[in-house]
This record gives C-alpha cells, structure tokens and sequence, in this order.
C-alpha cells in the first residue's frame, strides 16, 4: 500500500535558526497537504500543493512538491518559539482505494529560546 | 470551515470494558473519519463512516473491535470494544470540508486502558 516516510523524526533548533521537514511517498501523489499539532492539541490544516513543482509560502514557511510529485518540503525562516509542534505531511494517491489521505510520521519540532 | 465537539476528551479505563467516543459537527457532512494515534506516532485512519451505510475499515481494523454508528449527517459514534492496554491511544474524529478538502479535527479522545 501507499507509504508516506518523513523525516526527521525530531529536530531542536534555537530560536532564529531555521527548520526544514521532508516527506517521501512511495507512489506518485495526487496532492500532498501539511499539518501542525500543537503538544496536546489536534492536527491542523497548513496548505496542500497539487502543481509538479509547486511551491507555496505563508509568511516564513515555504512549502514545496517535488516535479515527480512523490516528495514534499516544509522551510521554516527563523524559528520561533511559536512554531514549536509536530508537523505533518499527509499524501493523497492517485485514485481509487487509493485516495485517501496517508499521514507520515511526523517531525516534532522544539525551539529553544 | 467546521466544527467538531467530541467528546470525552480523556478517559482512563478498566481492561476488558468498551468506551464509546462522539464527535459531532457543526454541519452536514458526507464522510467522517476516525483516527487512532499512538503516542508519538503519526494518524492512523480506522475507518470511514458514511451516513446510512456500513462503515468502511482500512486494514488492520474490525468492526467487532471498533464499531461505528452514524445515525444522521451531523454525528457519529466509536467505540473500542473489549479493551486492553494496547490501545491506549489518542482518538480522533475528522471530516473533509473546503475546496482542498482538507481535514478537520476533533479535539481527541485520550484513551488509557489498565
């Protein structure tokens, strides 16, 4: 079935330094959407790129797909202490049983201030 | 956007008992979605729960273990049968909404099971 593999796992930054998260799929992608979860909140809807090659930003996060729409990244400019959570990337497949959304494991993200 | 009450937000239970989960939204909605997250872990999708059909589980999940009611477009129900320490866990209820039909979550049911 559909993989979606994330990395890394953790990461610890200070406050300033910046932050990128990359998400693998196994297969090719229709779409791929972000998530946040705050610690002991629930998940949160960031962005969803669809194009090859898209890349999409909201004030200092930028968001890309790859051309072969199998992988994702998530850059945090300048981390702040806001940005702390886990992010998640979540791969929608191509059609079929396979359109539902598969969720990577996610990067938990601490910023040190 | 939606909104989605669930509730309980935690419970701590005895093995061997059932726990029913319910999560209801603010709107009309088609599908909603269970999902099941270990700590640490990622989202596991349990189920899809449509209005006035049987629900449908994804690998891994059965509907002795974890069945589902949806009685109407606006709620649904879960409940973890025949409980036992490994699943504990973090249940959450979701549905699809806007024009990226994006995922909207409930606040959790923090499950313990001793």
């Amino acid at each position: 079935g559909q993989q979606v593999m994330q990395i890394p796992q953790y990461q610890h930054v200070q406050e300033g330094e910046d932050f990128t998260t990359y998400c693998n799929s196994s297969t090719t992608l229709s779409n791929i959407q972000w998530y946040k979860q705050r610690p002991g909140g629930h998940p949160v809807f960031l962005i969803q790129l669809v194009k090859s090659g898209e890349v999409k930003k909201q004030k200092r996060l930028t968001f890309q797909f790859g051309e072969a729409k199998k992988n994702s990244s998530l850059h945090i400019t300048a981390t702040q202490t806001t940005d702390v959570g886990t992010y998640f990337c979540a791969g929608r497949g191509s059609g079929g049983s396979n359109y539902k959304l598969t969720f990577g494991k996610g990067t938990l993200l601490t910023v040190n201030p | 956007s939606a909104v989605i009450s669930q509730k309980p937000s935690r419970d701590i239970c005895q093995r061997g008992t059932s726990l029913t989960i319910q999560c209801q939204v603010d709107s009309q909605v088609t599908m909603m979605f269970w999902y099941r997250q270990q700590p640490g872990q990622s989202l596991t999708l349990i189920a899809t729960a449509n209005q006035g059909s049987e629900a449908t589980y994804e690998s891994g999940f059965v509907i002795d273990k974890f069945p589902i009611s949806r009685p109407n477009l606006t709620f649904s129900t879960l409940t973890v049968s025949n409980m036992s320490p490994e699943d504990s866990s973090i249940y959450l209820c979701s549905v699809e909404g806007g024009t990226n039909e994006k995922l909207f979550f409930g606040s959790g049911t923090q499950l313990s099971v001793l």
